[in-house]
């Protein structure tokens, strides 16, 4: 078990492109969330899967981003016509549900920069 | 809704210091509360993890305190070193209405802490 493995780790990309990142969450964890971090801020919720199923949105996540999570296992996260206002860390967590105390792992982050 | 501030932003003391940094959040209905460690550019670092039922938690130099009823959490630090630099982030578990299972995390924007040997 490696832990939850993000790519790329960074990205760069003029205002206007379309980005996706990958997230592997650790094996046979069924629940996977992802985060934003903004410099100088603390990450904030962005949206919530069980299994293949994505359960909760936060209002942040605007008809620009898309989030999937076939066959539950890894996840990708869209983010369309992307704006400066997009560059951000974005963090992926999973846990799993026979844990007893839910404890989300983290990996290492995508970095974006939108010029 | 839930919002959670650490103070301060910024800490430097020298080696060997034994310091606290502070967590306040205004509902107090949580589940769990945690406390991060953030590298530069790097993910998250689960250090402590307190339970709502529960006062303190500790692990090696570290010690986290929960006061629900007050809103507060501290993280005490002792005989601080150089490699306990990193920004420390305190974050409050609130239970997903899609899941009442699953929980997120509600971050407070963290203390940047440098150590100087």
């Amino acid at each position: 078990d490696t832990g939850v493995s993000q790519n790329p780790r960074h990205k760069i990309t003029k205002r206007g492109q379309n980005v996706t990142f990958r997230c592997d969450p650790i094996s046979e964890h069924n629940r996977l969330y992802w985060y934003r971090q903004t410099l100088g801020q603390g990450p904030e919720f962005l949206t919530y899967f069980q299994n293949e199923a994505q359960l909760e949105k936060s209002r942040l996540l605007s008809d620009r981003f898309s989030a999937e999570r076939p066959k539950g296992s890894f996840s990708t996260l869209e983010i369309q016509r992307t704006e400066q206002g997009d560059s951000a860390m974005y963090l992926c967590a999973s846990s799993s549900r026979g844990l007893a105390k839910n404890i989300q792992y983290f990996g290492a982050g995508t970095r974006l920069s939108v010029l | 809704k839930q919002e959670v501030t650490q103070i301060p932003a910024a800490l430097s003391v020298p080696e060997g210091e034994n310091l606290v940094l502070n967590c306040s959040f205004t509902d107090s209905a949580i589940y769990n509360l945690q406390w991060f460690r953030q590298d530069p550019g790097k993910g998250l670092t689960s250090l402590l993890l307190i339970q709502s039922s529960q006062r303190e938690q500790t692990s090696g130099r570290l010690n986290a305190s929960l006061d629900k009823s007050s809103g507060r959490s501290t993280l005490y630090i002792a005989a601080s070193q150089p490699g306990d630099s990193a920004t420390y982030l305190c974050a409050v578990e609130g239970r997903l209405l899609s899941d009442q299972g699953a929980q997120k995390l509600v971050f407070g924007q963290g203390t940047r802490l440098t150590i100087n040997p």
